[in-house]
């Protein structure tokens, strides 16, 4: 299974809204609604922003959303703050019963 | 629900990577998938594996020749054998929880960095 496809960086002002793409296939993306987000700050763990292309489980901010159309999926951001600097990292379940990262996408806040 | 996962740090090539995650908090008996997810320096996540308590598991097909993963329910525990390893094995190795019938990963250890060198 090939990693999913997001730009390796995004930048915006603070304020702003950016939005981050995660590219994949009808087997994974395009196949089901199962399109998880996660966040990373520098030397952590990842946690989970968005589950199910846009559910946020509870405590995570209503600033971070997500959407899919076909085999796309995007996480947006808006009203971008500096505690969001950090790696933004999409997955996918698949056809096989498994489960696929996207290639990762540095955020930087200007 | 608390994961900490334990491994050797460094490990020469071509031996067998053995880490194990403990888990507290919840019994590793019930409705969880119990996941390993790995980062080499620099690079993205890559999903390594799953196992449930049943035994049932699945593994990435790229790694599924090297790969397994088992449960030890007496000390609430998983843990990841991956065997010949080379350089391009280094990495954080981080074990996951995924609850059933969900498809996102809603806890995650600290991580434990691996590397591979002769």
């Amino acid at each position: 299974q090939s990693a999913l496809t997001q730009p390796a960086s995004v930048s915006g002002s603070p304020g702003q809204s950016i939005t981050i793409s995660c590219t994949g296939t009808s087997s994974d993306v395009g196949g089901n609604n199962y399109v998880s987000w996660y966040q990373q700050h520098s030397g952590g763990a990842p946690q989970v922003l968005i589950y199910d292309v846009s559910d946020r489980p509870s405590g995570v901010s209503n600033r971070f959303s997500g959407s899919k159309s076909g085999n796309t999926a995007s996480l947006t951001i808006s009203g971008l703050q500096g505690e969001d600097e950090a790696d933004y990292f999409c997955s996918s379940y698949t056809s096989s019963s498994t489960h696929v990262f996207g290639t990762g996408t540095k955020v930087t806040v200007l | 629900v608390q994961l900490q996962e334990s491994g050797p740090g460094l490990m020469r090539p071509s031996g067998t990577l053995s880490l194990t995650c403990a888990v507290s908090g919840v019994s590793i008996t019930n409705s969880n998938w119990w996941t390993w997810v790995r980062q080499a320096p620099g690079k993205g996540l890559e999903w390594i594996g799953q196992i449930y308590h049943t035994g049932s598991f699945d593994y990435n097909p790229s790694l599924r020749s090297r790969v397994t993963i088992s449960l030890d329910k007496s000390k609430n525990q998983f843990s990841l054998n991956l065997t010949s390893v080379t350089a391009a094995d280094t990495a954080v190795y981080y074990c996951a929880r995924k609850y059933l019938w969900t498809y996102f990963f809603d806890n995650w250890g600290r991580g434990t960095l691996v590397t591979v060198s002769s």
